[in-house]
């Protein structure tokens, strides 16, 4: 069975202070591991798909990279409007849904 | 460019009501899907529609659980005799065919009282 367990499950950091939150997968086929940002409140805002070991993308403070057995999300200076919930997905090619991990959620203190 | 929509933004209801909740994807988006994310748990699959294929249903909860899309386009879907273990929020989301991230609206919270 697909599982995504997300670590740690909450992360309080200071303004500036880089960390990495991590994504443990199990899938039998993976199509694509997603990252998710959610606001309290709001629906999942799409950040990042990533299709192959070794593959990263970045978006702003943002670093999403992808191994055979996790990925990780790595920020890079953050400020407190990045305080979200990040949600890690995979889908795998034999399935029609996404398998969602429970989040990280992250605060940032200025 | 208008995204996915959803309403009610809120629904309250009492046990054993039926509730109605509606979604409207973003245009040309072929797939559509829901979800439900009850307090504190991930999101949890329910529902999966693309195209003119038959659904996939293998995350509905029970019986009680129905959705249908009309044209491709807007879905509904249904609870009937709400039960409290009904309440959380309600998440849907839509795809294109070239890419397979989803994009999700702002979901409806529903309360079962």
């Amino acid at each position: 069975e697909d599982q995504v367990t997300q670590s740690p499950e909450a992360l309080r950091l200071q303004e500036g202070e880089s960390s990495s939150l991590n994504c443990s997968y199990t899938v039998s086929g993976l199509r694509g591991l997603f990252w998710y940002r959610q606001d309290p409140g709001k629906g999942p805002e799409f950040l990042f798909t990533l299709y192959s070991a070794g593959e990263e993308k970045e978006k702003e403070r943002l670093k999403a990279t992808l191994t055979k057995k996790e990925s990780f999300l790595h920020i890079t200076a953050p400020k407190p409007e990045d305080s979200a919930t990040y949600l890690c997905a995979v889908q795998a090619w034999a399935n029609n849904d996404m398998r969602f991990g429970a989040g990280t959620r992250l605060t940032v203190k200025p | 460019g208008a995204g996915v929509s959803q309403s009610p933004s809120n629904k309250v209801t009492e046990k054993g009501k039926d509730v109605e909740l509606r979604c409207d994807p973003i245009s040309g988006h072929t797939a559509l899907y829901w979800y439900r994310q009850s307090l504190g748990q991930g999101l949890e699959f329910l529902i999966y529609f693309q195209g003119n294929s038959a659904p996939d249903k293998s995350g509905l909860p029970s019986d009680r659980f129905s959705a249908e899309r009309t044209g491709g386009s807007v879905s509904t879907l249904t609870i009937q005799r709400t039960q409290q273990e009904d309440s959380a929020v309600y998440l849907c989301a839509s795809s294109s065919p070239r890419y397979n991230e989803q994009f999700f609206g702002p979901g409806t919270r529903l309360t079962v009282l």
